[in-house]
């Protein structure tokens, strides 16, 4: 079935440094990949998305990466500020015959440390 | 422009209770989607509706009932409550869904249930 792993769990990293964090995906037809930062208390909120045309997208200090063949894709964080602490959450696309949703990874939790 | 308002934020309920959770947004969105989210879980999709006038199962629906009330409203009904049914809810919208699933989902700010 339709799946999506998420590494790591949890990452603590010194403010300045970069943070990686990785999604492996089941479905080789998932054509669209989002991420989510969820602060404490908040809902989920969209921060890049990529789709399988494209291998890279940037945005500033994030960025993320796209491997079809492997069936990964990596958010990276660069210059991590202590806002950055939040839980990051990966999905991907699942269609069956006549209907799609988002699979979800399991969520990492990000904490930069001053 | 309040995006996705979900009501209430907090609940306690016994079991075997009832409860609706409300959900509206404003951004004339077609799909919405009713999600709970519990550690090491990630978010898995309960119910959602691709349209005004439809709904489907999503991953986790035993338990659970919908109502797309019209374009804006989608609620999320416990009809008899169970300590396993804690979690925190959270509705989101996307312009359009079902097939069309490569869509960003704007995501409520959640309802916190505990079920004791």
């Amino acid at each position: 079935g339709e799946n999506v792993e998420q590494h790591p769990s949890t990452l603590s990293v010194q403010e300045g440094d970069s943070a990686v964090i990785k999604c492996t995906y089941s479905d080789s037809a998932s054509n669209y990949f989002p991420w989510y930062k969820q602060e404490l208390g908040k809902g989920p909120q969209l921060i890049i998305d990529i789709r399988s045309n494209v291998g890279e997208k940037k945005d500033q200090r994030i960025a993320v990466t796209l491997n079809k063949t492997a069936k990964h894709f990596s958010l990276h964080i660069t210059e991590t500020q202590p806002e950055d602490s939040a839980v990051y959450f990966c999905a991907a696309s699942y269609r069956s015959s006549n209907t799609g949703k988002l699979i979800f990874g399991q969520g990492t939790t990000l904490q930069v440390k001053p | 422009n309040a995006g996705v308002t979900q009501t209430p934020k907090f609940q306690v309920l016994k079991t075997g209770q009832s409860m609706t959770l409300q959900c509206a947004q404003d951004m004339n969105h077609n799909s919405m989607y009713w999600y709970r989210q519990d550690p090491g879980m990630g978010l898995r999709l309960i119910y959602y509706s691709a349209s005004e006038g439809t709904t489907d199962k999503g991953e986790v629906p035993n338990g659970y009932n919908v109502s797309r009330l019209n374009k804006r409203e989608f609620s999320l009904r416990l009809e008899s409550a169970a300590p396993s049914q804690t979690s925190v809810y959270f509705c989101a919208s996307s312009l359009l869904g079902g097939f069309e699933v490569n869509q960003p989902q704007h995501f409520g700010d959640g309802t916190r249930l505990s079920i004791l």
